[in-house]
């Protein structure tokens, strides 16, 4: 079975201060892992995949299959960063997400 | 294209009745998604259909079930409603499978 566990359901921090959101995966194939984000009103939507290794809105995020974490970075947290972030594994067929709880990241001013 | 679209909005059920829920996704995007969330949890996958075909199905009672039309939309519909059933009802859609999905505003579902 997969599971996506993010241990802290809320993180909040000040503008300027480095952000890394949690995230921690069980799976036995290989791992497709996603970030979504969903800011205040809007939809769900994806922040980031492993597989394209690129930084999105200053975000970026390793998958380290040592340690079965995938955890979500950025090294100076903005206000318009506020949302409920998601951790998401794909399982191999492609047609399934297990999401985590969420996280919700607050950044203060 | 206003992307993913469902209705209704929102709904109030009785325990017991029957819902149907609506998706139409983008515009070429052959692949929908059905994913159920609870009040302060992630979303947990329900159905996945790819060319009207069923190409997935999470951990959920028979009461539960899907389907895709000619034109991919979809409707999700579920029986003998219980309290636990209230939720927001989310759908996705990709283009084909295994690629980014793109979801909808929800539906969310009370059960009184």
């Amino acid at each position: 079975a997969q599971r996506v566990t993010q241990p802290e359901k809320l993180l909040s921090v000040f503008k300027g201060a480095p952000v890394e959101l949690k995230c921690n995966y069980s799976y036995s194939g290989s791992p497709e892992l996603f970030w979504y984000v969903q800011y205040s009103r809007q939809r769900l939507q994806l922040l980031l995949r492993h597989i394209s290794r690129e930084s999105i809105k200053g975000f970026t995020a390793d998958l380290n299959k040592g340690e079965t974490s995938f955890h979500l970075k950025k090294p100076f947290a903005q206000e318009e960063d506020s949302a409920m972030y998601y951790c998401a594994l794909s399982n191999n067929a492609g047609n399934m997400l297990t999401f985590g709880g969420g996280t919700r990241l607050m950044v203060k001013p | 294209d206003a992307g993913v679209t469902q209705s209704p909005t929102h709904l109030i059920k009785t325990r017991g009745q029957h819902v149907t829920l609506r998706c139409s996704p983008i515009s070429g995007h052959k692949s929908v998604s059905w994913y159920q969330q609870v009040l302060g949890q992630g979303p947990q996958f329900i159905f996945q259909y790819y060319e009207k075909e069923e190409r997935g199905r999470g951990n959920f009672p028979d009461r539960f079930s899907a389907r895709q039309f000619p034109n991919y939309s979809s409707e999700l519909n579920v029986n003998a409603l219980l309290l636990g059933d209230s939720a927001l009802y989310l759908c996705a859609s990709s283009l084909v499978l295994g690629l980014e999905l793109f979801f909808g505003p929800g539906t969310r579902l009370t059960v009184l």
